[in-house]
């Protein structure tokens, strides 16, 4: 089955940690992005991605890194500088960018701070 | 730049009809609304799409009046299985993804 895919579904990250989370899609979309989402509230996003080796800030991107090196995969690294990582952390695809076309999510990393 | 308004919480009990508006404005003339539902811990789920008038499927239906500046999503007899979060998207003439703050619908039976 076509989808996306998260991983890990939980992470814990110490102080002055940077961690990465994996998001793998088999969909063939050019389009990914990466999403979060504290406690009651709606979606920010942070970055997203039109192509390989290309990528922009969404609204909230400082403290957060990302690469595309290959179609289906967009990591997102939250660096020491994001100083409240605590939240659940959702990817997505679209077939491009620009197309307010059906949304396809992962499941989700929930990410904490120790 | 655009900006999309939903209720943050809405009750009601099982069997109901339920809907829930969006007002937006400044959307994309020529793109979709779209509408999600989400469920603790899980990503959001596509329910409905359209661009005018009105869309039905299995689970819902959606309404949207000429002026395109809101949407109401209707969930026919709600059942208890109904309760999560609900949100519209939208696009900008930027071409950038708007998403509403998310209506929280709690089903009572």
């Amino acid at each position: 089955d076509g989808g996306i895919t998260q991983s890990p579904k939980y992470l814990f990250r110490k102080e002055g940690q940077n961690v990465t989370l994996s998001c793998e899609q088999n969909l063939n979309h050019d389009a990914m992005y990466w999403y979060r989402q504290d406690p009651g509230q709606g979606l920010r996003l942070i970055y997203y991605s039109q192509i390989v080796n290309d990528f922009q800030k969404g609204d909230i991107a400082e403290g957060y890194s990302v690469s595309r090196e290959k179609k289906e995969s967009f990591p997102l690294t939250v660096t020491s500088a994001q100083k409240n990582p605590t939240a659940f952390y959702l990817c997505a695809s679209t077939p491009y960018l620009g197309a307010n076309e059906k949304l396809f999510f992962g499941s989700g990393t929930q990410l904490s701070v120790l | 730049l655009a900006k999309t308004t939903q209720p943050i919480s809405m009750d009601s009990y099982e069997g109901q009809e339920v809907n829930i508006t969006c007002s937006h404005n400044n959307i994309a003339t020529n793109d979709y609304i779209t509408w999600y539902q989400q469920f603790p811990s899980q990503g959001p789920r596509f329910i409905i799409q359209g661009y005018k008038t009105k869309v039905t499927n299995e689970v819902a239906s959606l309404f949207i009046p000429a002026d395109r500046k809101s949407s109401t999503l209707s969930l026919p007899r709600v059942s208890l299985s109904d309760t999560a979060v609900y949100y519209c998207l939208v696009m900008d003439s930027n071409y950038q993804l708007i998403w509403g703050a998310g209506t929280k619908l709690i089903i009572k039976p």
